[in-house]
């Protein structure tokens, strides 16, 4: 069974520019979250989504940001007009809600964002 | 707010020691998940351990155990046997409640290098 997938591994773009990264999860994960790490910082979790609908999106930073995950399967998140605060690792994980309820999230490679 | 806190930035133990991690949280709430996470160089987090709150035994996978004192709030891994596949960056981390669609919340992260 294939894992939580993200692309592009890593994306570097000039300030100003749109960056969209794709995280497809584990088929069948209704769970999908959206985490980023800043360097040397902790892993700040972004949003939340159910299916197709967004359950928590209070780690969202800004309206440069949006995240869709149309027809409940994999998830987008665009950052445009993309500011240099922006780079770090955006790290995609999901989670099943059904069958045992161990807590666990399933995480991808994470999407490496340097912005110029 | 819940937050969880690492201390140790960097950590180095030689090869068939032990080393233990440090990890201490802050939360309101009677019954929660704490976890491990450890992400390998250019690879997946995975989940290492996991404890509930509610559970007074320390939780146990192989190699890797914990201290979970819930009193004062500390969620220590220890890391016996030291390989070197075990350098990765560990993550404790930290959900509300037994809930599926609760967010998970991370700490800085400790790096942890084993010396041959």
């Amino acid at each position: 069974e294939a894992g939580v997938t993200q692309f592009p591994s890593h994306s570097v773009i000039e300030k100003g520019q749109t960056v969209t990264l794709r995280c497809d999860p584990i088929s069948g994960h209704d769970n999908l979250y959206w985490y980023r790490r800043v360097m040397g910082k902790e892993i700040k979790f972004l949003l939340h989504f159910v299916k197709e609908s967004k359950q928590d999106e209070s780690g969202m930073p800004n309206n440069r940001f949006l995240a869709e995950r149309t027809g409940g399967t994999y998830s987008t998140l665009k950052v445009q007009p993309a500011e240099l605060e922006d780079s770090g690792v955006y790290f995609c994980a999901s989670s099943p809600n059904s069958g045992p309820n161990t807590g666990e999230l399933f995480f991808g490679e994470g999407s490496r964002l340097t912005v110029l | 707010a819940q937050t969880v806190t690492q201390s140790q930035p960097e950590m180095s133990v030689q090869e068939a020691e032990t080393v233990t991690l440090s990890c201490t949280y802050d939360t309101s709430e009677s019954d929660y998940y704490l976890f491990w996470y450890k992400q390998p160089p250019s690879r997946q987090m995975i989940l290492v351990i996991r404890q509930e709150a509610y559970k007074q035994q320390n939780a146990t996978e192989n190699r890797f155990s914990v201290n979970f004192q819930k009193a004062a709030k500390s969620f220590s891994l220890k890391i016996s046997d030291s390989q070197l596949g075990d350098a990765a960056m560990y993550f404790c981390a930290y959900r509300r409640t037994r809930n599926r669609d609760d967010k998970i919340i991370f700490g800085k992260g400790t790096r942890l290098h084993i010396l041959p």
